[in-house]
């Protein structure tokens, strides 16, 4: 029983477009939300997170939505670039002891 | 630097053989944890300590065993018992969840 859900395995963008990656999730407890970013044979790294008290977090280029009616985030990078190339990994809190539960992950492909 | 220091990066064990994968934080974190990635499946929790001499199970326990003798020490056992346990290995501690996970390199084991 997958609580949170990436499902697009993959996603293609080109250079300085925008890239969106999406997130689902059951759990109505999640109240906290994370997105990491992995490069391959590395520990993933965080990038951005967003509370539930809130319905939008930016940083930079990049800027989290979140919409809990649907149970529902995204990931929003604006420009895109090469180096973004990666597997994100979105994540959610229920404040538990165990903290993160996380998704399958998305792999980005910027292309020049 | 503080960091989260996983060793060896790359480890072969014969079937049948136990193997200790280490995990060393000097980030003075509390909580630590092991995760497991397989391709398509995102981060499985395995084990997870709050508190040095208390570690509790995850959603894939069986066939590992922990210990934290130590608060910034964590090492994970891959027994004999674990059916399928070629997969990349990744362990992470946190202080709270405002800034995520810091996770380590990960260590790729692979049994032949």
């Amino acid at each position: 029983d997958q609580q949170v859900k990436q499902n697009s395995p993959s996603l293609s963008v080109q250079e300085g477009r925008i890239s969106i990656l999406n997130c689902d999730y059951t759990n109505s407890m999640f109240d906290y939300f994370l997105w990491y970013k992995k490069y391959p044979a590395e520990g993933p790294t965080f990038l951005i997170s967003i509370s539930s008290i809130k319905d939008k977090n930016e940083d930079g280029r990049f800027t989290v939505f979140l919409n809990k009616s649907a149970k529902h985030l995204s990931l929003h990078i604006v420009p895109s670039q090469p180096g973004d190339s990666a597997v994100y990994f979105c994540a959610a809190s229920d404040g538990s002891a165990r903290q993160l539960t996380f998704g399958s992950g998305t792999q980005l492909t910027v292309l020049p | 630097d503080g960091g989260i220091t996983q060793s060896p990066k790359y480890l072969f064990r014969k079937e049948g053989q136990n193997v200790t994968l280490s995990c060393e934080q000097n980030l003075n974190h509390d909580a630590m944890y092991w995760y497991r990635q397989d391709p398509g499946q995102g981060l499985r929790l395995i084990y997870y300590s709050q508190i040095v001499n208390d570690f509790q199970k995850g959603d894939i326990a069986e066939g590992y065993s922990v210990s934290r003798e130590k608060k910034e020490s964590f090492p994970l056992t891959v027994t004999s018992a674990q059916k399928n346990p070629t997969a990349f290995y990744l362990c992470a501690s946190s202080v709270g969840l405002l800034y995520g996970y810091t996770f380590g390199s990960g260590t790729r084991l692979t049994v032949v």
